[in-house]
């Protein structure tokens, strides 16, 4: 199947710096990524889709100021956690569809897990 | 709008005993209805997924599952369980309201296979 590539994999950060996790289709185009958020022993949560060349639309109750997308190309959408803070601790993952009609298969990146100290 | 519920949140079960996880649906249109694996600290991965036609679907690693409108459940199952299937399993769905574009997962079910 398709493959979703998500880096880094693991990230340790102080209180207010900013972080940028990439998500990349290895060997599809793929014009919408979604970024969803898992909280221990929880499921996940929808945080945003992201939009090939245009801005993402985020789920409510996201901060879209905190949490930046940018999805610049097909193959590749960054969301930035800006002036991390330790509640924004989590693991991030991100998916993609190749089809754009919903019924194609989401594939999954490996996810990134964030310590914010 | 769409919701799933997974009601076990974890389902113990002996090694090579069957198992069936149940995934109940919310909605009042057409669905689609999956169902994804997660080993720890890794993504999900596909098992299987349920578009139209018929009700009772075959998945990998030899899970399979059953669509059932009335009751609106998607239960997965499988004959018998090996220590490797030890994951949390989601089921997740997907509606017409939405275009199929945004998928909802429940909240997990973890599978402890006792050897």
């Amino acid at each position: 199947g398709a493959v979703v590539s998500q880096h880094p994999s693991w990230v340790i950060c102080k209180s207010g710096t900013s972080v940028k996790i990439e998500c990349r289709s290895l060997d599809f185009q793929a014009t919408t990524m979604f970024w969803y958020r898992q909280f221990p022993k929880q499921s996940l949560m929808l945080m945003a889709t992201s939009n090939e060349g245009s801005k993402a639309t985020y789920e409510q109750g996201v901060e879209k100021d905190k949490f930046l997308i940018n999805h610049a190309s097909l193959t590749l959408s960054t969301l930035t956690v800006t002036s991390a803070h330790p509640e924004d601790s989590s693991f991030y993952i991100c998916s993609a569809r190749e089809a754009s009609d919903g019924t194609g298969e989401l594939f999954f990146g490996e996810g990134s897990r964030l310590t914010v100290l | 709008a769409q919701s799933v519920t997974q009601l076990d949140s974890q389902v113990p079960v002996f090694e090579e005993a069957p198992v069936e996880l149940r995934c109940n649906y919310s909605s009042s249109v057409s669905v689609y209805l999956f169902w994804y694996v997660q080993y720890p600290n890794q993504g999900l991965q596909l098992l299987l997924k349920y578009l139209s036609g018929s009700t009772l679907v075959k998945g990998i690693n030899g899970f399979e599952a059953e669509f059932n409108k009335s009751q609106t459940s998607f239960h997965l199952r499988k004959p018998s369980v090996h220590i490797s299937d030890t994951a949390e399993y989601f089921c997740a769905v997907s509606d017409l309201s939405g275009g199929y574009q945004k998928v909802t997962f429940g909240t997990g079910t973890k599978l402890q296979v006792i050897p």
